[in-house]
């Protein structure tokens, strides 16, 4: 079946580390890749997408590459800011007739100054 | 362009009772899914309509039904509500026309149930 593995949060940096989120999926087919992130009390932001092999998504900074052959999509950002505080969800849409978003436990982030 | 809208964004209810909640999608959008969210159970799929018709529908009980009217608005309806239904309840929209487009989520609406 269809299935996201997150990496287990949360995950604590200082303003200005690196920070990566793995990713890995099963999918029905050649599923398109989200990354969306949830601020507290809010609903879930779309970050970025990809949509084939080797492509990379990027949106404020943060990018992910479509890796076909590892099954992954792991979300990367050069630099964080105490404002990328928030919880991080990857999410496949399998390539059925399903139309629905495969969702992760989600990733907690907290950036301390 | 304006975002999904939900409403009512807090509700509290006791047991047995029903309760409606309503979806605004992003104008021109065809297609409204929504998800329950739970600290326990994350976020899962519970329906998606696409010009009024109901295209597919995750693991929930017949409790849990939904509709689209002709202006894309859509609703959920959860009868006879029980404590496990507490969560937050998001809907989505998309244009409806393929896999690769995104979802753009609401706000969502907090459900308590008493």
């Amino acid at each position: 079946g269809n299935s996201v593995t997150q990496m287990e949060g949360p995950v604590t940096l200082s303003e200005e580390a690196f920070l990566t989120i793995n990713c890995t999926y099963t999918a029905t087919g050649y599923p398109s890749l989200f990354w969306y992130v949830q601020y507290p009390g809010e609903g879930l932001q779309l970050l970025l997408k990809a949509t084939k092999a080797d492509d990379k998504g990027s949106n404020k900074g943060f990018e992910a590459t479509y890796r076909k052959e590892t099954t992954s999509f792991h979300l990367e950002k050069g630099s964080v800011q105490v404002s990328d505080s928030a919880v991080y969800f990857c999410a496949p849409r399998p390539m059925d007739s399903s139309y629905k978003l495969i969702f992760g436990s989600g990733t907690r982030l907290l950036v301390r100054p | 362009k304006a975002g999904v809208t939900q409403t009512p964004r807090y509700l509290i209810k006791t047991r047995g009772q029903q309760v409606t909640l309503s979806c605004s999608p992003i104008s021109g959008h065809r297609s409204v899914s929504w998800y329950q969210q739970t600290p326990g159970q994350g976020l899962q799929f519970l329906f998606e309509y696409f010009s009024e018709t109901q295209r597919n529908k995750g693991n929930f009980p017949g409790r849990f039904s939904g509709r689209q009217f002709s202006n894309s608005r859509s609703e959920m309806n959860v009868s006879t509500l029980e404590l496990g239904d507490s969560a937050l309840y998001l809907c989505a929209s998309s244009p409806g026309t393929g896999n690769y487009e995104e979802q753009y989520f609401g706000p969502g609406t907090r459900l308590t149930v008493t």
